[in-house]
């Protein structure tokens, strides 16, 4: 079983709908989670940094932690076309991701139809 | 806010020569770097990570020998591809973290195409 688990997508809705993207992990010590958003043939952009479980909102972005199912999910509100990209969970043990770096999912390829 | 660049963004060379690919933290002082490799519709995997002024940490199955990893300064970080193989053609990123960022600060990447 991998460390983290993506489903790769690709992942299409309409404009305006409510995007859900989800990771699962089996690693108990995570404690620090993020998503990342990666346009195609550049590096990865943090949208959401969140530590334990639990809610965290900025803008249209929602990030939820739940820690007991070792589960966490983004939502997005109001889709855009611009916000077609692939989407990476990662986590970590430590903030920052410590020593050994970042355990990223395989990211979700999204495409918001106009 | 923090930025990390990466230079060259884009490389072609011949199999069996070396590329130097350079990552550096532009405003902020980067205690550790970390170099991943990322090949088409995969997850970023981490190579090695490095702090400044110490040897880098390779993961496993990662050939040191082959990805030499400097970490000159505190902003500064080089990867070398020794005799580049066309298996080794990827998009490689750099991610720098400092004091108070969280999660890291990724580089741009740099797209390693091997003939």
């Amino acid at each position: 079983q991998k460390e983290v688990e993506q489903d790769p997508g690709p992942l299409s809705v309409p404009e305006g709908a409510i995007v859900s993207l989800n990771c699962t992990y089996s690693n108990s010590a995570f404690q620090y989670f993020m998503w990342y958003r990666q346009y195609s043939r550049k590096g990865p952009e943090l949208l959401m940094y969140t530590y334990s479980s639990g809610n965290k909102e900025d803008g249209r972005f929602t990030a939820q932690v739940d820690k007991s199912s070792k589960y966490i999910s983004l939502f997005i509100r109001d889709s855009q076309p611009s916000d077609s990209a692939t989407y990476l969970c990662a986590m970590s043990a430590f903030p920052g991701g410590g020593a050994d770096g970042l355990t990223f999912g395989k990211g979700t390829h999204l495409i918001i139809q106009p | 806010g923090a930025v990390v660049s990466q230079h060259p963004s884009w490389v072609i060379c011949k199999s069996g020569t070396s590329v130097k690919i350079e990552c550096r933290s532009l405003d902020f002082q980067a205690t550790t770097m970390f170099w991943y490799r990322q090949f088409p519709k995969q997850s970023l995997m981490l190579m090695a990570t490095s702090n400044e002024g110490s040897k880098a940490t390779y993961e496993q199955g990662v050939e040191k020998d082959k990805f030499l990893i400097n970490h000159a300064s505190l902003t500064l970080s080089t990867l070398t591809v020794t005799s580049a193989h066309p298996e080794d053609s990827s998009f490689y990123i750099c991610s720098a973290r400092g004091v108070g960022l969280a999660g890291g600060i990724f580089g741009p990447g740099t797209r390693l195409t091997v003939l």
